[in-house]
């Protein structure tokens, strides 16, 4: 079967780095998406991935190994406005059940 | 228009209805999808279209399930006999192309709530 696994709950400081890891197991690969959704809206883009390496943009990075169906999203000094569920995807259609990120004050 | 666009945004119906969603997406986006989503759960797919074909229906969870899409733009997708495991937000998503690189822009979603 196709699966994305990332962990349930993360919780972190602000102005802290959190890592939010992705592992995925698909029949065909295309690229790696994140998606950040607050609670009650409408998820939005983050970051794609399609080649093993690291993409930034701004705050966030995004890090995948296509050898080790692998990926993360990186945050970077953290907000209280981060407080969110971030979601992986594959190939648009594969989405993971989601991380719920806790910021503490 | 400036965003996806869906309708209703809540529906209320009773079991054994039929119900119709819809979705306006982004002027220009040529792919749309629609997603469903649970409670604290993540979007299970059920139907990408590519203009007004749908290459992929794979994710409809049964023949009570359809959408369309015409004029390259609105989509309607048309839950028959609803049943109260259909409960759920359905979320339209488009993006200009079918590449993966293109980002899915997401409307609000319509929240269905059957009783």
């Amino acid at each position: 079967g196709q699966s994305l696994e990332q962990p349930s709950e993360v919780t972190a400081v602000e102005g802290a780095i959190v890592q939010i890891n992705c592992t995925y197991q698909t029949s065909g690969f295309y690229g790696l998406s994140w998606y950040q959704q607050h609670d009650g809206g409408a998820p939005t883009f983050l970051s794609y991935n399609a080649l093993d390496g690291l993409e930034e943009t701004g705050r966030f990075s995004s890090f995948l190994s296509r050898s080790d169906s692998y990926g993360y999203l990186l945050l970077q000094e953290l907000q209280m406005k981060d407080s969110a569920s971030y979601f992986c995807a594959v190939n648009k259609i594969i989405f993971g059940k989601g991380t719920r990120l806790h910021i503490l004050p | 228009g400036a965003g996806v666009s869906q309708s209703p945004s809540n529906k209320v119906t009773e079991k054994g209805k039929d119900v119709e969603l819809r979705c306006d997406p982004i002027s220009g986006h040529t792919a749309l999808y629609w997603y469903r989503q649970s409670l604290g759960q993540g979007l299970e797919f059920l139907i990408y279209f590519q203009g007004n074909s749908a290459p992929d229906k794979s994710g409809l969870p049964s023949d009570r399930f359809s959408a369309e899409r015409t004029g390259g733009s609105v989509s309607t997708l048309t839950i028959q006999r609803t049943q109260q495991e259909d409960s759920a937000v359905y979320l339209c998503a488009s993006s200009l192309g079918p590449g993966q690189r293109e980002k899915l822009f997401f409307g609000s979603g319509t929240q269905l709530s059957v009783l």
